[in-house]
Parts: structure tokens; sequence; C-alpha cells
């Protein structure tokens, strides 16, 4: 039961250009929305992440929009760089007890070139 | 800087042997979790520990088991390992009450 999908698989962008990675998710009770990036040979680590009171959250270059009606978010990298190329994925958590319990996209592996 | 380290990066084991993968923080998190991650599948999460001692199965429990002793070691058990386990497993962990999770560098098991 994939709860958060998420699109394209993968993507390939020139430098300079904007990169667009989408989901969608189902659980009106999610409540926290993280992109986690993960370069190859390590572990993901949080890149950004938004709560479901705001539409937008810009950080740089990397930026989410978050359609609560929709039931969508996106990830925008504009100016994309080689340096980007790496696997996103996105996220959902609700808080079940003391923790977040985190639901995660398929991943989208980004590919910049130059 | 959080630090999750894994005990491998790589191991290969045979179909029917018991597996250990070793996870160790530093932060002295409550919280920690054992995720598969496979292509197209994205993480799925195994189990999780929210204290020594305690432990609540995730989405694929099947197969496993886990064990924390102590607050900053988390393992997981494959009792009797077999050819669909083979996959990367990542290990990660974050404070009661936090949103981010840090995960380590993952253990690419291969099971023939």
């Amino acid at each position: 039961q994939q709860q958060v999908k998420q699109s394209p698989q993968s993507l390939i962008v020139q430098k300079g250009g904007i990169s667009i990675i989408n989901c969608a998710y189902e659980n009106t009770a999610f409540d926290y929305f993280p992109w986690y990036q993960q370069f190859p040979g390590k572990g993901p680590a949080l890149l950004i992440a938004i709560r479901p009171d705001v539409s937008e959250k810009k950080e740089g270059r990397f930026t989410i929009s978050f359609n609560k009606s929709a039931k969508q978010f996106s990830l925008h990298i504009m100016d994309s760089q080689p340096g980007d190329s790496a696997t996103y994925f996105c996220a959902a958590s609700q808080r079940s007890g003391g923790y977040q319990k985190v639901t995660f996209g398929t991943g989208t592996k980004l590919q910049v070139i130059p | 800087d959080v630090k999750v380290t894994q005990s491998s990066r790589y191991l290969v084991k045979r179909t029917g042997e018991k597996v250990f993968l070793e996870c160790v923080q530093d932060m002295d998190h409550e919280n920690m979790f054992w995720y598969r991650q496979d292509p197209g599948l994205g993480l799925r999460l195994i189990y999780f520990s929210y204290d020594v001692k305690m432990k609540e199965k995730g989405d694929i429990p099947e197969g496993y088991s886990v064990s924390r002793e102590k607050k900053e070691r988390f393992s997981l058990i494959l009792e009797s390992a077999s050819t669909n386990q083979t996959s990367m497993y990542l290990c990660a962990s974050c404070d009661r009450g936090s949103d981010t999770q840090y995960f380590g560098p993952g253990t690419r098991l291969t099971v023939l």
C-alpha cells in the first residue's frame, strides 16, 4: 500500500535548469512533509521540510510547494547543478506516541548534466 | 554533528545463515529505526525502537527481529537469511519529539 506516490522515477536536467519532483499523498493525518537527499554510498539526509499550514517554503535554490486541498507537494530545484545529482525522496509523517512515523516515496534519481 | 554508524558497508551471506546488522548512534536519541531500501520501492520500515528493550513492528517485519540492549545500539537480526532479503539496509535515529531522522551510510547485504 503506497501512501506517498512520487514521480518521476528518474529525471535528467541540463545545468542551470529547473528540476521538479512531484508527490501525492492520501492520509490527511500527515502533518509533516520532508524531502531527503541521498548521494551514492551515503544515507539519506534531510534537505528541506514543510508543514501543511504553509503553501511554500524556500531554502536557497530549493523550494517546496504544498497544495493541501489537492494533497500534493513538490520539490523545485532552481539553477540545477551537477552537484545536485542524487536520489530524492519525498516523505510524509504523522505523530504516533513519541515519534514521527514516516512514509517515504519511491525516490527520484536526478542527473544534472553540464 | 549527529553520527550514525553501521557495522558493515557490504556483507555477503549464504541462505539460511543468521545475520546481524549493527547500528550505533552518538547523540543519545531515544528513537532508532531499521529500513530497507529497494529500487522502485523507496524506504520501507522494518522495525523501530523508542527506548531500550522496547520495539515495535514496522511495515515489513516478517523474517526480521531486532535487539536494543543499550540506548546507542540497535541491531537487526535475520534469523535465517533468504535471497529475497538481499537489499540495502539503513539505520536511522531521531530524538523524541523531533521530526528529523538521521541515517547511517547503509549496509548492502547480498544473500546467495
